[in-house]
Formats: C-alpha cells, structure tokens, sequence
C-alpha cells in the first residue's frame, strides 16, 4: 500500500530564513510523482512544486527546492527566505497512476 | 481563468439529516475529484470522475454518500443520513487529465458539522 509520512505536525521558522519539511513514503512503484500543496487559512490547496521520480535533479520553483532521495524515499520541502505569506499547511503527496495519496500535514508559522 | 467553484462555505447539520454539496470545475478539465479532510489529516479521495463517468469510487460510502457529475461538468455530493463523523472539509479538485503528474487545482471546499 502507498502511504506518505509527514512526521512534523508543526514548525516555525523566522522571516528571512530557510525552513525544510520532511517527508517519506513507501511505494514499489517506480514511475511515479511527488508534489508538495500549500493550503493557506482560506483552505484552498496550491501547488508549490512536482517532481517526477525519474528525474534526479531536484525540482525548484524560485524561492522552494525539494531533496528528492529515491532510495530513502525521501522527498523534502526546502523554503529560502521565508515570508509571512508561506505560513500555511504544508502536504506532501505521491501520485501513482490517476491516484494521489495526501501526507497529514505540516503546519508551518512564520515568526516577524 | 475561473477557479473551481464550490459551495456552500460551511454547513451545519444535525445528524441524520441530508445535505449536498456543489462543485464546477475548471472549463475544460476533464477529472473531477472529491476529497474529505477530517481535521489533523490528509485530504481523502472519495470518488474520481473522467468526464461524467466514475473512475474510483473505493472509498465512498455508499450507503449514504452518493455523487454525480451532470454532462461532465458541475458535480454533486450527497450525504444521507449524516453521522457525527462526517464533520469534515470537503474539497473539489479538477485537473486537465487523469494521468499521476497532473496539477490538481482545488476550490476552498465545504466545512461541514454535523451535531
């Protein structure tokens, strides 16, 4: 069965700094893709970044990179220059086929 | 370009009651998604539809939650009779396809109580 681990429920990181969320899952899939949403109070979930676990470069969209480890099967959230708007909850997902399986959350605060 | 659209916001119902829940998708999207996210969890898939036919129902519970999706757009999810452990955010998502590197985009979803 294809489960996500976010073994972070909560996190905080000062404005300006770097932040990385954790994340693990247990596939014996080979082809398959890793996203990281955002869902701000408003709860409408965005896509902060996608990987495809054929790809060995890591993933980055501006300020968020990700350290995609296939044989760990690790996939991590990195934030640089974190600002008030990046506090939200933070879901790590895996996507295998047309099925997505959604991590429980990361709930990032973002101290001035 | 138009979001997905979902209402109502909120609801709150007693338990045994009836409610629904309304979704359109983004124009041209092909898969529509209904998802629960009980609070401190993960969004669960309920039911995926590919155009207006269902592609994974495995976890609905279809003794009391029904969805449909009219003509391949707007669709509908149903809860009859509710129980207290339906207290959840239900969440629409629409992607262009159907395939696993799609972008799913998701609407505020509804936050239902149940009492």
């Amino acid at each position: 069965a294809q489960t996500v681990t976010q073994s972070q429920p909560e996190m905080s990181v000062q404005e300006a700094e770097t932040v990385t969320l954790s994340c693990t899952y247990d596939t014996s899939e080979s082809d398959y893709y890793l996203f990281w949403y955002k869902q701000p109070p408003s709860r409408q979930m965005i896509l902060v970044i996608r990987q495809e676990a054929y790809k060995q470069q890591n993933a980055t969209e501006n300020r968020f990179s990700v350290n995609f480890q296939k044989a760990a099967k690790s996939f991590s959230l990195k934030i640089s220059d974190s600002q008030l708007g990046d506090a939200a909850m933070y879901f790590c997902a895996y996507s295998t086929g047309n099925q997505f399986y959604f991590g429980t959350g990361t709930s990032l605060t973002v101290i001035p | 370009e138009a979001g997905v659209a979902q209402s109502p916001r909120y609801k709150i119902i007693e338990k045994r009651q009836s409610v629904a829940f309304w979704c359109n998708p983004i124009s041209g999207h092909a898969t529509l998604y209904w998802y629960q996210q009980i609070l401190g969890q993960g969004p669960k898939l309920l039911i995926q539809f590919q155009n207006n036919g269902v592609v994974d129902d495995s976890q609905l519970p279809k003794d009391r939650f029904s969805a449909e999706r009219l003509k391949g757009v707007d669709s509908t999810l149903k809860i009859q009779p509710a129980k207290l452990e339906d207290s959840a955010v239900y969440l629409c998502a629409s992607s262009l396809g159907g395939g696993r590197r799609e972008k799913l985009f998701f609407g505020s979803g509804t936050q239902l109580s149940v009492l």
